[in-house]
């Protein structure tokens, strides 16, 4: 069965940077784009950007493109969002999540389990 | 910015049915998709492309849409489908290509 699993939880100080993983299986890597989503408490999810895991392009969304990097590793069926400057407000569960092609013709049909960051002093 | 208005709260009694709304200019250009959330779980997809109810969701789940609304009906609600339900599509130009709606928080009484 198709299976998002993502790392665990971390607590990051200010101006640290933080790479979370999402390790894919039950399903050909390279054929679906992978997606990150955060949601701070309480608020509605946000889309971050997304990676095509096949030819690495990648696509960000403005809000978030100077401080976030993706990457995948095609031999480990895995997918990274490293994220840079960390502030409070990035306090948040990020999300990764597949989606077979770059139109809203494809649902984000299968989620990660979410990745919870704190960041505090 | 472009923006999918839902309300933020809803209250049924089971066995009733709950129509929750997601309006957006574009939506009549892009499809929609619902998701539902239960507190400390991932998103779940439980509508798909408007009206296409994925595998494994129960029937009691449909899709509707009308110019410039999409709207998620369950129909014989049960104590289970308490939770937020999010709407998702995109601008008209897809420059936002993933765009959530405010969320509403279902309750079931």
């Amino acid at each position: 069965q198709v299976q998002l699993v993502q790392s665990g939880p971390a607590v990051e100080r200010p101006w640290a940077s933080i790479k979370i993983s999402c390790t894919t299986s039950g399903y050909i890597f390279g054929n679906y784009m992978i997606h990150w989503v955060r949601q701070a408490p309480g608020q509605r999810p946000e889309w971050m950007g997304s990676i095509h895991t096949g030819n690495g392009a990648t696509r960000y969304s403005q809000f978030f493109h100077d401080r976030t990097t993706f990457s995948r590793d095609k031999s480990a069926n895995t997918a990274y969002m490293e994220l840079s400057g960390l502030r409070s407000e990035d306090t948040a569960t990020y999300y990764c999540a597949r989606r077979y092609c770059d139109s809203t013709s494809c649902p984000l049909d299968y989620w990660g389990q979410g990745t919870r960051l704190t960041v505090s002093s | 910015s472009y923006e999918l208005t839902q309300p933020p709260s809803m209250s049924v009694s089971p066995g009733q049915t709950a129509n929750i709304p997601c309006s957006g200019e574009a939506l009549p250009k892009q499809y929609a998709y619902w998701f539902q959330q239960k507190p400390g779980q991932a998103p779940l997809l439980v509508m798909s492309k408007d009206t296409e109810r994925p595998s494994g969701i129960p029937e009691r789940f449909s899709g509707s849409t009308s110019g410039t609304t999409v709207t998620l009906t369950i129909t014989g609600v049960q104590a289970e489908d308490e939770a937020d339900y999010y709407c998702q599509s995109a601008d008209s130009s897809a420059t936002h290509p993933v765009i959530f709606g405010g969320g509403t928080k279902l309750t079931v009484l």
